[in-house]
């Protein structure tokens, strides 16, 4: 069964401090991921976006991985600021299937303090 | 442009009854997609379309129809709104379903 699984659910750090947001995937094929940010009553708004063959993408502050081998992304917020609090959505589309599939993480929602 | 444009930004109705939300879109995106997003579930694929008139079902289609007549609208009908259906409803586009996915800025629905 294709699925996003995303970790932790929930993450509080204090403004200045790094921070790593795991996704993990059982999706196959598999043809890209995607992290998007949402702030609280707002609609999604897209970070980065992996291609099979990437292994980092840096958008800013913002850091992604991808290890393609055992299905595991992740995105790496450096030096947080206070806009940084939303929720981070892991997003995965299948390779080959129906057009409109995409298959959505859960989300980590972090909060940062000053 | 305006992007995504959805209305109303809030409704509430009764059990029973039946509304539209309305999406609109100027980008000449031919994906558009529906979406509810409810706490601790994420965001839900409701249906979607990949151009003007073709449209399919998505994660959790039952209570809910949409057509697409145009490219810029994708209009999302429930027939006979049920407490279960409240939640917060985001519709999407796209040049395609694996292009960066444009997102409006939601529909708050309770219904009673």
């Amino acid at each position: 069964k294709n699925q996003v699984e995303q970790s932790p659910q929930s993450l509080i750090i204090l403004e200045g401090k790094n921070c790593t947001l795991q996704c993990n995937y059982t999706v196959s094929p598999f043809s890209n991921l995607r992290w998007y940010k949402q702030d609280t009553g707002r609609g999604p708004v897209s970070l980065t976006i992996m291609t099979f063959s990437e292994n980092t993408k840096s958008n800013g502050r913002y850091t992604a991985t991808l290890d393609a081998d055992t299905k595991q992304s992740s995105l790496h917020i450096t030096a947080s600021q206070l806009s940084d609090s939303a929720s981070y959505i892991c997003v995965v589309r299948p390779r080959g299937s129906t057009l409109g599939r995409l298959y959505f993480g859960r989300g980590t929602q972090l909060t940062v303090w000053p | 442009n305006a992007g995504v444009t959805q209305t109303p930004k809030f409704q509430v109705l009764k059990t029973g009854q039946s509304m539209t939300l309305q999406c609109a879109q100027d980008m000449n995106h031919e994906y558009m997609s529906w979406y509810r997003q409810d706490p601790g579930m994420g965001l839900r694929l409701i249906h979607y379309s990949v151009g003007a008139g073709i449209t399919d079902q998505g994660e959790v289609p039952n209570g809910y129809n949409v057509s697409r007549s145009t490219t810029e609208d994708f209009p999302l009908r429930l027939l006979s709104a049920a407490p279960s259906q409240t939640s917060v409803y985001f519709c999407a586009s796209g040049g395609r379903a694996g292009d960066t996915q444009y997102f409006g800025p939601g529909t708050r629905l309770t219904v009673l």
